[in-house]
């Protein structure tokens, strides 16, 4: 069975900082990758999409990188804000269903 | 880009009631899935559809749990007899094929009293 574990399970940083956050997989013969943000009550915003075929993907002040090899993904924050805090989740999918990672609850000081 | 519609928002139910939600994915997306979330946990997986078949329901769901998608669009997800232990957030997601990119909406919260 497919068990995807997400370090730490709680960060807090000072605003401006970078920082990493870490998934990995048990199977490394993952299919997609994906990253999302939860707030609290709300549902999952997608950040980053990361097919097999693929190393990394950026968007804006993201950047998500895949090594199938190690079955790791680190999602990488740059320049972070108060607005960046959240929970992210990595869910790792192949033919059907998605197997979520067990979350970092980010929180960025002002 | 209307992504994911999901309704009510919010319900509040007494125990033994019956409840329905319905989500409205992304159009065209074939691929719908719900997901329920209780406090502090991960989503768990209810069920999925390809269009408007039924392709897999998890042994978590109970009877009482039933979903459909009739046209291949919207689907709706019925609760009944509910109990205090289904309170939690209901999430659907929807998806173009199997390899994603997967867009959630923004959830049922479900409180029985």
């Amino acid at each position: 069975k497919q068990e995807v574990t997400q370090i730490p399970a709680a960060l807090s940083v000072p605003e401006g900082e970078n920082l990493v956050l870490n998934c990995s997989f048990t199977d490394s013969a993952i299919y997609n990758l994906q990253w999302f943000r939860q707030d609290p009550g709300k549902g999952l915003t997608s950040l980053l999409l990361i097919q097999s075929s693929q190393r990394e993907q950026t968007s804006g002040r993201l950047n998500a990188s895949l090594d199938k090899s190690s079955g790791r993904s680190t999602l990488y924050i740059a320049a972070s804000q108060p607005g960046d805090s959240a929970t992210y989740l990595c869910v790792q999918f192949g033919n059907e269903k998605l197997t979520f990672g067990t979350g970092t609850r980010l929180t960025i000081i002002p | 880009d209307t992504g994911v519609s999901q309704d009510p928002r919010h319900k509040i139910t007494k125990r033994g009631q019956n409840v329905t939600f319905r989500c409205d994915p992304i159009s065209e997306h074939n691929r719908l899935y719900w997901y329920r979330q209780t406090l502090g946990q991960g989503p768990e997986f209810l069920t999925y559809f390809q269009n408007e078949a039924q392709l897999e329901k998890s042994r978590l769901l109970s009877d009482r749990f039933s979903a459909e998608r009739p046209k291949g669009s919207f689907s709706t997800l019925e609760i009944q007899r509910t109990e205090q232990g289904d309170s939690a957030m209901y999430l659907c997601a929807s998806s173009l094929a199997s390899g994603g990119p997967f867009y959630f909406g923004p959830g049922t919260r479900l409180t029985v009293t």
